[in-house]
């Protein structure tokens, strides 16, 4: 199987902060990876497809880059519903694999 | 409105079964892959299946391959994963989740079941 590393696994920061968070893959996906947030206590949602792609009705402050093996979660302006954990997923190749997650907490 | 919704919680003793759902609405039922997502206790996501109740076709992940079953009815667009002898080590959250047109990644989520395993 895939395995995704993302780093950090946590980090502290302050609304309107511009926050990166990276996802590596242990061989290459092309662009085959997903993007997901998740609120404490809620099932996960979609952000991102295609490692650029926003999912309907995600707001523009998010963006995702990427190809290959290394990709990239951006949110240009942390608002304070941005608090949460996010998972990388790649869907190159069964099984589909997901991120251990990062946790964006208020500094 | 595309809508997963997921029975409610469980608490089981070990060795006992337990088959929980998750009824689609909102889309054409048979025509989306439904996928099961394990969360156990403050850790991440583990894919472990994925049905497309069309034709009941049906993928496991090798590490939960011949440890569930999944299932599904689609003349009441429900799916299914199911247990015949639960362990202590089952205790999760199960999601279950569509299968996006773009491919194995998920649009929508069920709000989870909780499974509790213990004596």
């Amino acid at each position: 199987a895939i395995r995704m590393t993302q780093s950090p696994s946590s980090l502290s920061a302050s609304t309107g902060d511009r926050v990166t968070i990276t996802c590596r893959a242990s061989q290459g996906i092309s662009s085959y990876l997903a993007w997901y947030q998740q609120k404490p206590g809620k099932a996960p949602k979609l952000l991102i497809y295609a490692a650029s792609t926003l999912q309907s009705g995600v707001p523009s402050r998010f963006s995702g880059s990427g190809s290959g093996t290394d990709f990239t979660l951006t949110i240009s302006c942390l608002q304070s519903e941005d608090f949460a954990t996010y998972y990388c997923q790649q869907y190159y190749s069964y099984p589909p694999t997901f991120g251990q997650g990062t946790k964006v907490e208020i500094k | 409105e595309v809508q997963l919704v997921q029975s409610g919680a469980e608490v089981k003793k070990p060795g006992e079964s337990l088959k929980i759902s998750c009824k689609g609405s909102g889309y054409s039922f048979t025509s989306y892959w439904i996928g099961w997502v394990r969360q156990m206790p403050g850790k991440g996501l583990e894919w472990m299946g994925i049905i497309y109740p069309g034709d009941s076709d049906t993928r496991y992940s090798p590490s939960f391959q011949g440890q569930v079953t999944i299932s599904a009815d689609k003349s009441i667009s429900t799916a299914y994963l199911q247990w015949s002898s639960l362990k202590a080590s089952d205790t999760a959250m199960y999601y279950c989740v569509r299968r996006s047109y773009a491919g194995d990644l998920f649009d929508y989520w069920g709000q989870g079941t909780l499974v509790t395993v213990s004596s």
